[in-house]
């Protein structure tokens, strides 16, 4: 089976500090995907990356950047934490090629709830 | 723009009932569709897919989905719900022939089971 790990389930921080959210996934997987998740708006992609070291904005990337230096670990940064960055933060991967579809299915970690304060 | 609608935010179902969550999409050609379901805490976990072929797909739990190209819907349906079942469901879509792509979600309907 795919496991996509999440570091953390649950983090406080303090507004301007630097967070980090770590993800690792199993399966050598080439896609991965950083979602954020709110009451009433659903997913919403933050940041993907198609490779080592190759990243690409989503819908909503302010505030976030990422890192993959590795293939199996994506990372997303807040670089100076604020209160509206307070959500649920899920983690996905999936293969890049696949037969018919195979290659969109997205694995998801079990999430990160993180509070800034 | 393509987007995914789910019309029901909340839905209360009783122990025992039928279920149908419905699904609607706005693409340009049909796309890959996928229902996903989130208990309470966790991440996302695939119920069911459809890529091409019988419309009527089955998935886990005992869960099916129905594919209608004229209506643009993909529907969700489990004949008898259990307890457990009580979770948050979302559609997705991926473009057809694009691998690896992002998802684009709908906003979610959350499952209230009633005993």
């Amino acid at each position: 089976d795919v496991k996509v790990t999440q570091s953390s389930r649950y983090l406080v921080k303090r507004t301007g500090e630097k967070v980090f959210l770590e993800c690792v996934q199993d399966m050598d997987h080439e896609n991965m995907f950083w979602y954020r998740q709110d009451p009433g708006l659903g997913l919403r992609l933050i940041y993907f990356s198609y490779d080592v070291k190759m990243k690409e904005k989503g819908d909503i990337p302010e505030g976030y950047s990422v890192s993959r230096e590795k293939k199996e670990r994506f990372s997303l940064i807040l670089e100076s934490a604020s209160t509206n960055q307070t959500s649920m933060y899920l983690c996905a991967s999936s293969p890049r090629f696949g037969t018919g579809g195979s290659g969109n299915i997205q694995y998801f970690g079990a999430g990160t709830r993180l509070s800034v304060l | 723009a393509q987007s995914v609608t789910q019309p029901d935010i909340h839905i209360t179902v009783s122990e025992g009932a039928s279920l149908e969550l419905r699904c609607n999409y706005s693409y340009g050609a049909t796309p890959y569709l996928f229902w996903y379901v989130q208990s309470p805490g966790q991440g996302l976990q695939l119920l069911l897919k459809y890529f091409s072929g019988d419309t009527l797909v089955q998935g886990i739990k005992g869960f099916e989905a129905e594919f209608k190209r004229s209506q643009s819907s993909f529907n969700l349906r489990k004949p008898s719900v259990h307890w457990s079942d009580a979770a948050e469901y979302f559609c997705a879509v991926a473009p057809r022939g694009q691998a690896g792509t992002a998802l684009i979600f709908g906003k979610g309907t959350t499952l209230s089971v009633s005993s």
